[in-house]
């Protein structure tokens, strides 16, 4: 157990609607990370935050934003839903800025979304 | 430009033979880091290493090892004694030290080696 949740684990939705995924780090961690696994893009970076701040940005979509608040819980929002956008999201958290790949990044459980 | 080669798509082995999951990288920075995860059946992602570009020194922990030559440009990540726990999806990843904003903390991953253990 990484000590970071994600909620929920499945996600069932159709076409062009929106979805909230939540992500809460590591006690004492502050930065989140976002990651999409898909079957044709494999495993993708898509945006990180540190301390509530926008710190990277990755292969996001513009349909997709996110945000980190005061109690540094993460939340990644997908909107106008396509059938591609059918993937198992992670969360991820380090103790710091994570400059440089110089911190550790632990993993949550993931939450698996199917868009039909 | 980032890129990380896992060639080895599956891989399956006999419990207790040896394996060898390679990892090709290519980097322009002279300063980067590597990193090798595991995915098992159950789905999430599990550190196993993490080692600098300017660190040659191969590592051992228990039945695995790694081999980082910058020579050839690898990464290669050795399981000794085969066990069927071995069963997972393992990554190779590459992440450039960077400075500025947009680039910070991105981590490219391979395409993974999918390892199956036969008992």
């Amino acid at each position: 157990d990484s000590g970071v949740t994600q909620t929920p684990k499945h996600l069932i939705t159709a076409t062009g609607q929106r979805v909230t995924l939540r992500c809460s780090p590591r006690s004492g961690d502050l930065s989140v990370y976002w990651y999409q696994q898909s079957l044709d893009q494999g495993l993708q970076f898509l945006i990180q935050y540190y301390n509530g701040e926008e710190r990277a940005k990755g292969n996001i979509l513009e349909r997709f934003s996110a945000q980190q608040f005061p109690d540094l819980h993460s939340e990644l929002n997908l909107s106008s839903l396509e059938l591609g956008d059918s993937a198992l999201y992670f969360c991820a958290s380090s103790v710091g800025p994570g400059l440089a790949g110089e911190e550790t990044q632990y993993f949550g459980p993931g939450t698996r979304l199917l868009v039909l | 430009a980032q890129k990380v080669t896992q060639a080895q798509t599956e891989i399956s082995v006999v419990e207790k033979e040896d394996v060898t999951l390679d990892c090709v990288y290519e980097t322009r920075d002279t300063t980067y880091y590597l990193f090798w995860y595991k995915q098992p059946p159950s789905g999430e992602l599990v550190f196993l290493i993490r080692r600098n570009s300017f660190d040659e020194q191969n590592e051992i922990s228990g039945r695995y090892s790694w081999n980082f030559q910058k020579s050839t440009s690898s990464f290669n990540f050795t399981i000794t004694a085969s066990q069927v726990v071995d069963s997972a999806v393992y990554f190779c990843a590459l992440s450039e030290a960077r400075t500025g904003y947009s680039s910070a903390s991105k981590i490219i991953f391979g395409s993974g080696t999918r390892l199956s253990i036969r008992p």
